[in-house]
């Protein structure tokens, strides 16, 4: 089946800094990515739809300026969480939809510890 | 936002019973998704199971479909006590994926 790589698996950063979390598809082309966020115990939450070689659409409640996102290639998408603080802290899944499949297909998680 | 519910919300079963989690959802559907995860850990895809199907099988695991209901059934038969982890359903429609609260199963040995 079709791979999607994060990346970094775990990160642990300072308060009022950036961190940013790769997720690529590794044996296909991803028009479309998508970005989750789970805290602990929860379900995954959508952030925002990332279109490649366009502005993600975001879900209301997600601070548009705080998670920057960025889609510049067909197997590559960015997230960055700028200024990141305490309540940042959380497992951030990234996931790939390979188009016509009706299926998407997950990265393993980034968990991001922000002290 | 979340598209639906899961019940029950846990679950603790001794190994080799049944186990069966339930999803219902609000929107219409291109496909339904069952997936597990284990704690702290990736998603690991389970089955899919098409608008247009009203079962589906893989292994242990049975999936049931009922559109006019918006709800769906995962069945794990014979429990393990590796199949002790959170299973979620997603429901995915027009390129659009959404996850529902979640079961939280534990499989006592």
């Amino acid at each position: 089946g079709a791979v999607v790589s994060q990346h970094p698996s775990r990160v642990i950063c300072k308060s009022g800094t950036s961190v940013k979390i790769e997720c690529r598809s590794l044996d296909f082309q991803a028009t479309t990515m998508f970005w989750y966020r789970q805290f602990p115990k929860q379900s995954l939450m959508l952030m925002a739809t990332s279109n490649e070689g366009s502005k993600a659409t975001y879900e209301q409640g997600v601070e548009k300026d705080k998670f920057l996102i960025n889609h510049a290639s067909l197997t590559l998408s960015t997230l960055t969480v700028t200024s990141a603080h305490p309540e940042d802290s959380s497992f951030y899944i990234c996931s790939a939809s390979l188009a016509g499949s009706g299926e998407l297909f997950f990265g393993e998680g980034s968990r991001l510890t922000v002290l | 936002s979340q598209q639906g519910e899961e019940d029950p919300q846990a679950l603790s079963i001794q190994e080799g019973e049944n186990a069966t989690m339930n999803c219902s959802y609000k929107t219409s559907i291109n496909n339904l998704q069952w997936y597990r995860q284990n704690s702290g850990r990736g998603l690991v895809h389970l089955i899919l199971i098409r608008s247009n199907e009203r079962e589906k099988h893989s292994g242990r695991l049975r999936v049931t479909l009922d559109t006019s209901k918006k709800s769906s059934s995962l069945l794990i038969t014979a429990s393990r006590a590796a199949d002790t982890a959170s299973y979620f359903c997603a429901t995915y429609n027009n390129n659009d994926m959404r996850f529902g609260a979640g079961t939280r199963l534990t499989v006592k040995p």
